[in-house]
């Protein structure tokens, strides 16, 4: 299976700053058509995981643009440009290129 | 806009049964695969199997291959998990995940394995 590797685990951030998140798969998630099959969700508590940005770079249908993805093969980044304090929750990675597989979570708190 | 709408769970002692249900809409479902995926309290996601479209393919965890069985019928756009031998770690909440390009997800359906 592919192993995917989330850091930092916790994330403190003062609300107005921004905040990024790396997410590492042991194998290329590139596919043929071009695609990377990489997906950010934010799971908050006592609800199921909301998708943020999908295939790598592209944001979900009402994602506010402060939310960004980037990267390719095995090497990916979210990046919040300015955080609010309803970004509080656990951030996960997936792939789906392959049986699904995630990271461990990243946890963003309000400092 | 996806829908899947999970039933099914709810409480049942260890080595019992239970067959959750996935309700989907929104999107061609019989040209995706789905999976089953899990989430235990307090802890992070775990994926539980997958069908292929035409339900010729399956694969699962190993720690429940020869106890769960997945499968599907497109003619009613849903997909089941079928769970035989239940232990007390498979408690979680069991989440429908349809892969589409945007992969969607429904909202749960509670499993709780305790005597």
């Amino acid at each position: 299976d592919i192993v995917m590797t989330q850091s930092p685990l916790s994330l403190p951030v003062t609300p107005g700053e921004p905040a990024s998140i790396s997410c590492r798969s042991s194998q290329s998630l590139l596919y043929s058509n071009g695609y990377n099959y990489l997906y950010w969700y934010l799971q908050k508590p006592g609800q199921s995981p909301q998708l943020l940005i999908y295939l790598g770079s592209n944001r979900a249908s009402g994602v506010p643009d402060r939310f960004s993805g980037s990267g390719s093969g095995t090497d990916f980044t979210l990046k919040i440009s300015r955080v609010e304090a309803e970004d509080v929750g656990l951030y996960y990675c997936m792939q789906a290129l392959q049986r699904l597989t995630f990271g461990q979570g990243t946890r963003l708190e309000i400092k | 806009e996806v829908q899947l709408v999970e039933s099914g769970g709810g409480l049942v002692q260890p080595g019992g049964s239970l067959r959750l249900s996935c309700a989907a809409s929104g999107f061609i479902f019989s040209d995706h695969w789905m999976s089953w995926v899990r989430q235990a309290p307090g802890k992070g996601l775990e994926w539980v199997a997958n069908i292929k479209e035409d339900g010729s393919v399956k694969d699962y965890l190993d720690s429940v291959r020869d106890r769960f069985t997945i499968s599907r019928d497109n003619a009613k756009n849903s997909v089941y998990l079928h769970m035989n031998s239940l232990r007390t770690e498979d408690s979680a909440m069991y989440y429908c995940v349809s892969q589409t390009m945007v992969v969607s997800w429904g909202r749960g359906t509670l499993v709780t394995v305790s005597s």
